[in-house]
């Protein structure tokens, strides 16, 4: 399986902070994902990449932006924190081709006062 | 669009007993992939199984096994003999099956406690 990394694992901050959250892998997946999941409501999903040089919206990407700096890497910003972007994030990533199950890190809890 | 739907909220079961978690979607796709995901207290999320639309035989592993019924579109899971670890979140997802990988759409999950 995939070893995917989340940093931080836990996090408290302020409205209005700017926060990036940083995901890297190791297995050398194309493709990853960004999800957030909120009480009640799954896992939704922000922003995905197939590989580095594609960037695609998600259902709920209002108030994030992603870079791919590699293949390993993925990174989820929030330009200016707002309490409602409280939730677990979880970085998730895939093989190319179809029927590739994703697999995910181990999240980041991301609390904003 | 494609949903995905788990009816039951919560769900508890005696250890050693047999469970059934529901779940069904909609789609207007012909080929797709179904994954059940359990996500323990640890938080983590642990891939328990999948099936493929275009296969008629229902996947199993180990203890857990699913019945796909596609003109129901009806995905459930059965755990059988359930352990104590058991305990976790389970959520159903739905994957489209084209040219490259495309992300996964959740359910909102069903809270499975298992009693001693």
């Amino acid at each position: 399986d995939a070893d995917v990394t989340q940093t931080p694992r836990n996090r408290i901050t302020k409205t209005g902070k700017r926060i990036m959250l940083e995901c890297s892998q190791t297995k050398g997946h194309d493709r990853m994902y960004w999800y957030r999941q909120d009480p009640g409501l799954g896992l939704q999903l922000i922003y995905y990449s197939f590989d580095v040089k594609d960037i695609n919206k998600g259902e709920i990407s209002d108030g994030y932006s992603v870079s791919r700096q590699a293949q390993a890497k993925f990174s989820l910003s929030l330009e200016s924190a707002i309490p409602n972007q409280t939730a677990l994030y979880f970085c998730a990533t895939s093989e190319g081709g179809t029927n590739q199950p994703q697999h995910f890190g181990d999240g980041t809890r991301l609390s904003i006062l | 669009a494609q949903t995905v739907t788990q009816s039951q909220p919560e769900m508890s079961v005696q250890e050693a007993e047999t469970v059934t978690l529901s779940c069904t979607y909609d789609t207007s796709e012909n080929n797709y992939y179904l994954f059940w995901y359990k996500q323990p207290p640890s938080r983590q999320m642990i891939l328990v199984i999948r099936q493929e639309a275009y296969k008629q035989q229902n996947a199993t592993e180990n203890r857990f096994s699913v019945n796909f019924q596609k003109a129901a579109k009806s995905f459930s899971l059965k755990i059988s003999d359930s352990q104590l670890g058991d305990t976790a979140m389970y959520f159903c997802a739905f994957m489209k099956r084209n040219s490259g990988n495309t992300p996964l759409v959740f359910g909102k999950g069903t809270r499975l406690s298992v009693i001693a």
